[in-house]
C-alpha cells in the first residue's frame, strides 16, 4: 500500500532558527498538504500544493511539491514559540480519494 | 463561521462496553470524515461520507465499529464492544466537496478503554 515517510520525527531548535522537514512517498501523489496539530486540537491546514515543482508560502512557512511528485518539503523561517506542535504531511493520488498521512514531526523550542 | 463540533471531548470506558461519538460538520459541507489518531501517529481514515452515502469505509473495523449520517448533516460513530487498542483520539472533519483539500477538523474525542 501507499506509505509516507516523514522526517525528522522530532526537532529541538532555538527560537529564531529556521526549520526544515520533509515527506517522501512510495508512490506518486497529485496533492500534498501540510497540517499543524496543537495539543488537544485537531489538525489545521497550513499549505496545500497541487502541482509538481510548486512553491507556496504562508507567512513564515514555505512548502514545495517535489518534481518527482514523490516528496514535499516544509520550511519555517525564524521560528517563534507558537510554532511548537506536531506537523503532518498528507498526500493524495488521483486514483484514491483518501489522504495518506505521515507520522508527524514534533517541533520543540529549547528554552 | 462555526467550526466542526464534536462531543464528548473525553470518554473513559471499560473494555467490552459500547461508546458513541457525535459530530456536527460545518454548515454546507457535504463531505464528512471520521479519523482515528493513536498517540504518536498521524490520523487514520475510518470512514468518509458524501452527504448521507458512504464513499470509503475500507479501514473501518466493521465487526465493532459503525457510523451513520442519516440526514446528510451530523454523524455518529459507535464502537461496540470496545477493546483496549481502541484507545485513541477520534477526529471528525468536514469539507465542501469530495476531493476538497480544505478539510476542517474538530477538536476530537479522546477515548480511553480500560
Amino acid at each position: 500500500g501507499q506509505q509516507l515517510n516523514q522526517s525528522p520525527q522530532s526537532m529541538f531548535i532555538q527560537e529564531g532558527e529556521d526549520v526544515s522537514m520533509n515527506c517522501t512517498s512510495s508512490s506518486i501523489f497529485n496533492t500534498w498538504l501540510w497540517y499543524k496539530q496543537d495539543p488537544g486540537e485537531g489538525p489545521v491546514l497550513l499549505i496545500a500544493l497541487y502541482k509538481a515543482g510548486e512553491l507556496t508560502s504562508n507567512g513564515r512557512l514555505t512548502a514545495q511539491f517535489g518534481i518527482t511528485r514523490k516528496d514535499s518539503f516544509l520550511n519555517i523561517s525564524a521560528s517563534i514559540p507558537s510554532d511548537v506542535g506536531i506537523y503532518f504531511c498528507a498526500g493524495r493520488s488521483d486514483s484514491n480519494y483518501q489522504l495518506i498521512w505521515g507520522a508527524g514531526t514534533k517541533l520543540i523550542i529549547k528554552p | 463561521e462555526a467550526g466542526v463540533a464534536q462531543s464528548p471531548r473525553y470518554k473513559i470506558i471499560e473494555k467490552r462496553q459500547s461508546v458513541a461519538f457525535w459530530c456536527n460538520p460545518i454548515s454546507g459541507h457535504a463531505t464528512l470524515y471520521w479519523y482515528q489518531q493513536i498517540l504518536g501517529q498521524g490520523p487514520k481514515l475510518l470512514i468518509q461520507f458524501q452527504n448521507n452515502g458512504v464513499v470509503d469505509d475500507s479501514q473501518l473495523p466493521k465487526d465493532r465499529f459503525s457510523a451513520e449520517r442519516l440526514k446528510g448533516v451530523d454523524s455518529t460513530l459507535k464502537i461496540q464492544p470496545a477493546k483496549l487498542e481502541d484507545s485513541a483520539v477520534y477526529l471528525c472533519a468536514s469539507s465542501f466537496g469530495l476531493r476538497s483539500s480544505e478539510a476542517f477538523f474538530g477538536q476530537g474525542t479522546r477515548l480511553t478503554v480500560v
